[in-house]
């Protein structure tokens, strides 16, 4: 069973735009959440982890359980920010984590 | 401290052949996990290495294998090629537990 989706494989908005990018995920445990990002011709990095509540380049991410939910939102979009991100998921155990499709953001100049 | 080291960044072979595939984790990490990256399928999960033992498999044909090493460095090994498998393979390599994952470059394998 797929455990991290990506609803939207692409995504474009305009710069100065606000961007969402979607993450729901099902996890019958208490799952850590993460998002990584990947620049062009860049390594996977990761971006942030809900556990630390923090902003990181102006995006945030907060944990929804109630909707099992891990969007990433900034205000206002960046051209430095088109890249393909990925929501990830680590379980009880933490050896094993599950990474959703990707969306390929792209911020319109 | 110096990322994480896969080499060869580019292999190609044919069909039928084998490929081991090297990752150098950051010092210290003992976790290391490989993952099968294709554009239609995202990040699809091989195995994860802990201290030489593998804890866990994702669902890849016994074709594809791994091991690592008392130094925590890992291989991953797949053996008689298809076209299929062509793909960036990733290695990544955590301190354990939920921590979060460092990844290297890849290796792109490409068979023909």
């Amino acid at each position: 069973a797929q455990r991290v989706t990506q609803p939207e494989k692409l995504l474009s908005v305009f710069k100065g735009a606000p961007v969402e990018l979607k993450c729901n995920y099902s996890y019958s445990g208490s799952p850590e959440l993460f998002w990584y990002v990947q620049y062009s011709r860049q390594r996977l990095q990761l971006l942030l982890r809900h556990i630390s509540r923090e902003s990181i380049k102006g995006f945030t991410a907060d944990l929804n359980k109630g909707e099992t939910s891990f969007h990433l939102k900034k205000p206002f979009a960046q051209e430095e920010d088109s890249a393909m991100y990925y929501c990830a998921l680590s379980g009880n155990t933490g050896n094993q984590f599950y990474f959703g499709t990707g969306t390929s953001l792209t911020v319109i100049p | 401290k110096a990322g994480v080291t896969q080499t060869p960044r580019y292999l190609i072979k044919t069909r039928g052949q084998q490929v081991t595939l090297s990752c150098s984790p950051i010092s210290g990490h003992r976790s290391v996990s490989w993952y099968q990256q294709t554009p239609g399928q995202g990040l699809q999960f091989l195995f994860e290495y802990f201290s030489e033992t593998q804890r866990n498999k994702g669902n890849f044909p016994g074709r594809f294998s791994g091991r690592q090493f008392s130094n925590s460095r890992s291989e991953m090994n797949v053996s008689t090629l298809e076209l299929g498998d062509s793909a960036l393979y990733l290695c990544a390599s955590s301190l354990g537990g939920r921590q979060p994952q460092h990844f290297g470059d890849g290796t792109r394998l490409s068979i023909l």
